[in-house]
């Protein structure tokens, strides 16, 4: 159980265009989601925090107007990486929690997409 | 910031037991432990996860000592497929909800 899928698992785009990305939580239902981004050889880096029908909740850095984020259902979240440019080539990961904002939840993680923008 | 701290990489061989060191001085008293594993270009994957003393599953055991300042994640006996990074997090409860600080992690390697 607990699985997190993520669409698509790889994308190329040109530059300047608009890339959207699927996270779904195929056998639960998911209050709360997260979005990653990993450049090679480092962390995950936490990009926001997604909670079901409000708005996103982003690291300090990242720009809302560059990745929308938006969590319609409690199984799916789409991340949009808006007017892409060759810098935001990265590995995009989503997790999402089973009970909501509790330290002991377990984050179930996607396989991740990776974008490259040319 | 980071709250965890951890060995940047470890080397093993198989058939060994691996045993990689967190620490998270400025864990709160609602924050567990959890322990991730990630291959190449893959997302991370749950191994295991602990409050206090000791937790035991079918892959991994967590030792976590009374003052919670430290953890250690114990794989008994590793094989080559252990080859990977290992995260130890907290979780980090602020002001609007849940959300956890990824560390650096621990980059295994097991050789043959």
């Amino acid at each position: 159980g607990a699985v997190v899928s993520q669409h698509p698992s790889r994308v190329i785009c040109k530059s300047g265009t608009s890339v959207k990305i699927e996270c779904r939580s195929l056998d639960f239902q998911a209050t709360t989601m997260f979005w990653y981004r990993q450049f090679p050889k480092q962390s995950l880096m936490l990009m926001a925090t997604s909670n079901e029908g409000s708005k996103a909740t982003y690291e300090q850095g990242v720009e809302k107007d560059k990745f929308l984020i938006n969590h319609a259902s409690l199984t799916l979240s789409t991340l949009t990486v808006t007017s892409a440019h060759p810098e935001d080539s990265s590995f995009y990961i989503c997790s999402a929690t089973l009970q909501g904002i509790r330290s002991t939840d377990t984050q179930y993680f996607g396989p991740g997409t990776r974008l490259t923008v040319l | 910031l980071a709250k965890t701290t951890q060995p940047i990489s470890m080397d093993s061989y198989e058939g060994q037991e691996v045993n990689i060191t967190c620490s998270h001085n400025n864990i709160a008293t609602n924050d567990y432990i959890t322990w991730y594993q990630q291959f190449p270009s893959q997302g991370p994957r749950f191994i295991i996860q602990g409050y206090k003393t000791k937790v035991t599953n079918e892959v991994a055991s967590l030792f976590i000592p009374a003052d919670r300042k430290s953890s250690t994640l114990s794989l008994p006996r590793v094989s080559l497929s252990d080859t990977a990074v290992y995260y130890c997090l907290v979780g980090d409860i602020n002001t609007g909800g849940f959300k956890t600080i990824f560390g650096a992690g621990t980059r295994l390697f097991v050789k043959a």
